[in-house]
């Protein structure tokens, strides 16, 4: 298994800001995934972050809008850019310990509120 | 491509009835299923997974679910529901690779007294 960690847990920002989510891994992990889940909704997938490479984003949601980072095998970072109330979401990192169950581990998320 | 459908959006039970939650997949591929619970404010828990070694998975907490490849179902059964199962439940269907992960719209279980 894996204990993922992602600061800040909860946040309220003002319209038009951006904030930093921070997701930290345990162990190196070759792929970890970004996920939204807004009020009431399951979960979408957003970007799959590996290291060393660009971020993979999936269809609706564009780099300008949701840039990440991964600098190394244990940490990643996901920005909301330019916010609006549409955004208030959970935001969820999870990561692929690459064995062969191909399960993947949930970090306690991110709940943004827009104003 | 993938897709999951979770029959009911909300499932009522009473506290130590039997709990069925329900679950129909479509793959292009032979796929893992996955069952996570997440409760209030908390994050998504593992509840039990099907990487084809058997069609029957037990997991934690009493759960288990089989998988039917014939009717394209994975369904979630536990013999006696507690107070503490209450929460939302997704299924999730992923290729063998595990890079397409897709979540169903998630079942929120009640259990009363």
């Amino acid at each position: 298994s894996a204990v993922i960690s992602q600061k800040p847990s909860r946040d309220i920002c003002q319209r038009g800001t951006s904030l930093t989510i921070q997701c930290q891994v345990d162990s190196q992990v070759t792929m970890m995934f970004w996920y939204r889940q807004q009020p009431g909704q399951s979960l979408t997938l957003i970007a799959t972050a590996n290291q060393g490479s660009e971020a993979t984003y999936e269809s609706g949601f564009v780099i300008d809008k949701f840039p990440i980072s991964r600098p190394n095998l244990t940490f990643s970072t996901l920005t909301v850019s330019n916010m609006s109330p549409e955004d208030s979401s959970i935001y969820l990192c999870s990561v692929d310990i690459g064995n062969s169950y191909n399960e993947q581990f949930f970090g306690p998320g991110t709940r943004l509120t827009v104003l | 491509a993938q897709s999951v459908t979770q029959l009911d959006s909300h499932v009522s039970v009473s506290e130590g009835t039997p709990v069925l939650l329900r679950c129909n997949y479509s793959s292009s591929y032979s796929p893992s299923l996955f069952w996570y619970v997440q409760h209030p404010n908390k994050g998504l828990q593992l509840l039990l997974k099907y990487t084809s070694a058997a069609t029957l998975v037990k997991g934690i907490n009493g759960f288990e679910a089989e998988f039917k490849k014939s009717e394209t179902s994975f369904h979630l059964t536990k013999p006696s529901a507690h107070m503490s199962d209450a929460a939302e439940y997704f299924c999730v269907v992923s290729d063998m690779r595990g890079q397409n992960f897709v979540f169903g719209p998630g079942t929120r279980l009640s259990v009363l007294p």
